[in-house]
């Protein structure tokens, strides 16, 4: 397998459930990031890992937890999720920082997505 | 607060024509401009970065120019194909470190045979 690859692609849950998005690059990258993507709307940058410390929360609610358990693996825990949460949800990924110079020109890598609907 | 617009929301051409996307940021300081492709159901991925000294970068039939005085990007499709339906989406970094780039709504472009 290579590149980022994400799972499910698909999920459907009801507000009361639990469940997780799972999110793996196997491109040796440092950084791991969570995106929103709404129809008809920009995507929303979530979540930054850097070598597994989260150094970035885009005033995300609480409702959607993530964990990073090492460079290559990425989760997002979501709980009593609302309708308007329905969106496609994207991982991405990319070299670290420090390694490759300005972080800002980094190239991130993105998975597929997950397609989310809360009903 | 920083911006990204782009222009048109969608477009629709015939396969073979060429076409220009917009790209109009208020991001500051400014450091690098991406247009990334996003394909139907699929992630988005990286066409050209420019950074503030570069004016026009190439990738095959596309090529990206950058105004950093007027604060607009634009992205050029020469010979279009089928295959270059998809959204096109311009995000926008600024310097000084935060991890928060700035993302354009995209636009949708239709190919038609």
């Amino acid at each position: 397998e290579t590149g980022v690859t994400q799972t499910p692609r698909h999920l459907v849950m009801g507000m009361t459930n639990k469940k997780s998005l799972k999110c793996e690059q196997h491109l040796g990258h440092n950084a791991m990031y969570w995106y929103k993507q709404s129809a008809k709307k920009p995507l929303e940058l979530m979540f930054v890992y850097n070598f597994k410390e989260q150094t970035e929360n885009n005033s995300v609610p609480s409702r959607f937890s993530p964990e990073c358990p090492n460079s290559s693996h990425l989760f997002l825990h979501l709980h009593t999720l609302q309708p308007e949460d329905s969106a496609l949800y994207l991982c991405a990924s990319s070299q670290d920082r420090e390694l490759a110079g300005d972080w800002a020109y980094n190239e991130q890598f993105f998975g597929p997505g997950t397609r989310l609907t809360v009903l | 607060k920083n911006q990204v617009e782009q222009s048109p929301q969608s477009l629709i051409i015939l396969e073979g024509k060429n076409c220009t996307l917009q790209c109009n940021y208020t991001v500051s300081p400014f450091s690098n401009l991406r247009w990334y492709k996003q394909d139907t159901g699929r992630g988005p991925v990286s066409l050209t970065i420019m950074t503030f000294s570069e004016n026009t970068k190439s990738n095959g039939r596309y090529t990206a120019t950058l105004d950093a005085d007027t604060k607009q990007s634009s992205l050029h499709i020469t010979a279009s194909q089928l295959s270059d339906s998809a959204s096109y989406i311009c995000v926008v970094s600024a310097s000084g470190g935060s991890y928060i780039p700035t993302f354009g709504r995209g636009t949708s472009l239709i190919v038609h045979p």
